[in-house]
């Protein structure tokens, strides 16, 4: 069955300090997995797609099958990437969607 | 301007009072989605749709009920609520199925069933 685990509920760091937010997965088969995010009074918005390895807005997010997970990472976190943060992934059709409890990070000025 | 819109925003309502959740998007998008934000489990989802007239459940349907006769729009549907379905909905919508991983989201509803 698909799962998707965010250990992390909450989650304070440091202005200009390195952050990390955890995802496992469980899945059977080739997993899609995404980041979300959700600023304070804005609607829910992907953040990045493990398939276009790209950073955004500082973010990075690596698929490591081995290990089940798909941590998001930026090297120096900003007052601004104070939000909630959903790790999700995509079903075997590609319809279905399976979304982590999300972590909010605060970053402390 | 791009949007999706869900009303009511607000809703309180008693256990067994049939409702409608309106869900509608302006972009022409194939995909739409149900789901309900509890604290804890996060999103889940209920019901999603390819396109007209096609309609699957996600992974809470029980209790819940969609309709899709036009492309526009996707309404959420509580035959009898109770009051385990107090929650905070959204709806979603992305151009294809493909793409539905860029969903674009409504604003929620918030419902509470006393």
């Amino acid at each position: 069955a698909q799962r998707v685990t965010q250990p992390e509920k909450l989650l304070s760091v440091f202005k200009g300090a390195p952050v990390e937010l955890k995802c496992n997965y469980s899945y059977s088969g080739s997993p899609e997995l995404f980041w979300y995010v959700q600023y304070s009074r804005q609607r829910l918005q992907l953040l990045l797609r493990h398939i276009s390895r790209e950073s955004i807005k500082g973010f990075t997010a690596d698929l490591n099958k081995g290990e089940t997970s798909f941590h998001l990472k930026k090297p120096f976190a900003q007052e601004e990437d104070s939000a909630m943060y959903y790790c999700a992934l995509r079903g075997d059709t590609g319809n279905q969607f399976y979304f982590g409890t999300g972590t909010s990070l605060t970053v402390i000025p | 301007e791009a949007q999706v819109t869900q009303n009511p925003r607000y809703l309180i309502t008693v256990t067994g009072k049939k409702l409608t959740v309106t869900c509608s998007q302006n972009m022409n998008h194939e995909y739409m989605s149900w789901y309900r934000q509890d604290p804890g489990l996060g999103l889940r989802q209920i019901y999603y749709s390819m396109n007209v007239e096609v309609t699957d459940k996600g992974d809470v349907p029980e209790g819940y009920k969609v309709s899709r006769k036009e492309k526009r729009n996707f309404p959420l549907i509580l035959e009898s609520p109770s009051p385990n379905q107090t929650s905070l909905y959204f709806c979603a919508s992305s151009r294809t199925y493909l793409q539905s991983y860029e969903q674009y989201f409504g604003p929620g509803t918030r419902l509470t069933v006393t």
